[in-house]
Parts: C-alpha cells; structure tokens; sequence
C-alpha cells in the first residue's frame, strides 16, 4: 500500500532537548511539507521541499530545521530553539505543483 | 491578506439531515481549492479537488462545489460515520503553499 508513514505516533521531551520526528513516503511524490496543528488554529507550515536535497522555509520555521537527502524522507528537527513545541506535526507529500496534498497519521509532540 | 474561513466552526446534525458547510476566500491566483476530512488524533484525508467555478465533485454523501468566492461541502442524509472535522485549503498561483482554514467540526446524532 502506497502512503505516508511518521513515527512515533506519540513523543514525550524534556524542555532544551531536540528532537527528530520521522517521515516516510512511498508514493513517489517529489514534494514534502511539514505542517503544525494546534487547536482552533489552521494548519500552518513550517517547511516544504519541492525536490531532493532542496528546502525552503514555510510560514513558522523558526525553532525547525528539515532535511532531503532522499525523496522517500523528509525529517524535521524540533530544536530547543523552539518557544511552544508541544503541537499535532502533520507531514505530507505532492506529486508536484497544483496536485493535493497527502498526509500521514501525525506525531504528537508533548515538552514539559 | 489572504484567507480561508470556514463556517460554522460546528455543526451539529440528526442523522439524515442535509446541510452544507462553507469556505470562503480571498487569494488572489486560485490554483486549487481542497477539501479533507480529519478525524481526532489523525491526519487528514483528501476528499476533493476543485480548479474552476461552477465545478463539482461528488462521493458518497458529500457533495463539493465551487464559486469564485466561496466552496460548498454539501452533505445528503448524513450518517454518524460523517462525523468529522472537514478543512477546506487553497493553493495560490505560483506557490507550493497552502492555506488551512480552521475546519467546521460536524457531528451527527443517531
């Protein structure tokens, strides 16, 4: 089955920790974005990669950082830069310009 | 600055119902408009895709259609199963971005 895979499902850290959250694709799309969700808001953007080795910054970036070393994955990095990183993180994938986006299941991240 | 908003934030229904939920908008160079349902704790699931005005989709019960300012989510004899909060999205010319509105959370009664 093709589709969008991030792990964990659920993820606990202590304040001045980084963490990485995981996220895999294998519908061969070659656009990757990782989106923030937290009640009553949109979904707001904090990176997106349209192709491989190749990111740009979206809306909430700072306090993220992302790479794309291959085109199946697209981790983000919560450093301890980031002010209010307890969120729903969201990654999804496109097959280019114009196409919808396709999600994976989510990782909530929770930082006491 | 643009927008998406969608109403009501909630809505909630008997089982057979009809309604329809609203998104409207305020970019300029529409390159798509998206609908997704999310159920708690999940991501979403794409339902539709509308390019142009006077477009529509259906599947199943629901039912999307598009104007130049606003989209519809029109939904037939709701089921509990429906329950959900649908997120309307549009895409801009010339950007990969997106932007969310906030989402009508529906609930159905049996």
């Amino acid at each position: 089955d093709g589709g969008i895979t991030q792990s964990p499902k659920y993820l606990f850290r202590k304040e001045g920790q980084n963490v990485t959250l995981s996220c895999e694709q294998n519908l061969n799309h070659d656009a990757m974005y990782w989106y923030r969700q937290d009640p009553g808001q949109g979904l707001r953007l904090i990176y997106y990669s349209q192709i491989v080795n190749d990111f740009q910054k979206g809306d909430i970036a700072e306090g993220y950082s992302v790479s794309r070393e291959k085109k199946e994955s697209f981790p983000l990095t919560v450093t301890s830069a980031q002010k209010n990183p307890t969120a729903f993180y969201l990654c999804a994938s496109s097959a280019g310009q114009g196409p919808e986006q396709y999600f994976g299941p989510g990782t909530r991240l929770t930082v006491t | 600055e643009d927008q998406v908003t969608q109403s009501p934030e909630a809505l909630r229904l008997q089982e057979g119902e009809s309604s329809s939920l609203n998104c409207s908008y305020t970019v300029s160079g529409l390159r798509g408009l998206f609908w997704y349902r999310q159920d708690p704790g999940k991501g979403p699931e794409f339902l539709f895709t509308l390019y142009s005005a006077g477009e529509e989709k259906e599947k199943e019960r629901l039912k999307a259609t598009l104007t130049k300012k606003e989209s519809f989510l029109h939904i037939t004899a709701p089921k509990p199963e429906d329950s959900a909060t649908y997120l309307c999205a549009v895409r801009q010319g010339g950007y990969q971005k997106v932007t969310f509105g906030t989402g009508t959370k529906l609930q159905v009664i049996p």
